[in-house]
């Protein structure tokens, strides 16, 4: 099975930084990769597909690149309302995987 | 609006059973996969299988297999997850959430949306 992996695990950063997380796959799955925010106590919400495509209604400070095995989503400029954890997941087949997670918060 | 809406919390005592409905509206319920995520307190995402909305086929992962049952009802449009002889670390919030199923290449996709989510607790 193809397990995700993180980095990383938790970080601070000020308003207004620019804040990089990658997530790597263990073999290759091209650019089956989607992420996801879920702030505290909440549900999560997609934020990018296709390791790149924005959906829908999310604010473009992010944007996500990468393929094969190694993806990373940035926050171009970091907002008090993006503290979150960050979730990586892969669906290259039938069976999903989601990353472990990374916790974003404000120094 | 696209929509999924699932059952209330629940409190079990070990040894019970519980089922969690998660009610798809504004969409053909059978255009789309439904899978089922277990979120334990403070800990990630752990995706526990789907099932084909279209088959009824189940397909469940690793780790969620013999007390985890996907089931449906296409005639209103929910789907249902029961989990028998529960153990206080079944303890968790359960989410369901809508994928699209590639028939020809035979993947799943990402999730969008998700139910609110349902938390179960086990405890004498």
């Amino acid at each position: 099975d193809i397990q995700m992996t993180q980095s990383p695990s938790s970080l601070s950063a000020s308003v207004g930084d620019r804040v990089t997380i990658t997530c790597r796959a263990s073999q290759g799955i091209s650019n089956y990769l989607a992420w996801y925010q879920q702030k505290p106590g909440k549900v999560p919400k997609l934020l990018i597909y296709a390791a790149s495509t924005l959906q829908s209604g999310v604010p473009s400070r992010f944007s996500g690149s990468g393929s094969g095995t190694d993806f990373t989503l940035t926050i171009s400029s970091l907002q008090p309302e993006d503290v979150a954890t960050y979730y990586c997941q892969k669906y290259n087949s039938a069976l999903l995987t989601f990353g472990p997670g990374t916790k974003v918060d404000i120094k | 609006q696209v929509q999924l809406v699932q059952s209330g919390s629940e409190l079990k005592k070990p040894g019970a059973s519980v089922k969690v409905s998660c009610k798809a509206s504004g969409y053909t319920f059978t255009s789309y996969a439904m899978n089922w995520v277990r979120q334990a307190p403070g800990q990630g995402l752990e995706w526990m299988g789907w099932i084909n909305t279209n088959t009824g086929n189940p397909t469940y992962a690793q780790g969620f297999t013999g007390r985890f049952v996907f089931s449906l009802d296409t005639s209103v449009s929910t789907a249902y997850l029961q989990i028998s002889s529960l153990k206080a670390e079944d303890t968790a919030v359960y989410y369901c959430a809508r994928t699209y199923y590639d028939i020809l290449t035979g993947y799943l996709n990402w999730f969008d949306p998700w139910g609110q989510g349902t938390l179960v607790t086990v405890s004498s």
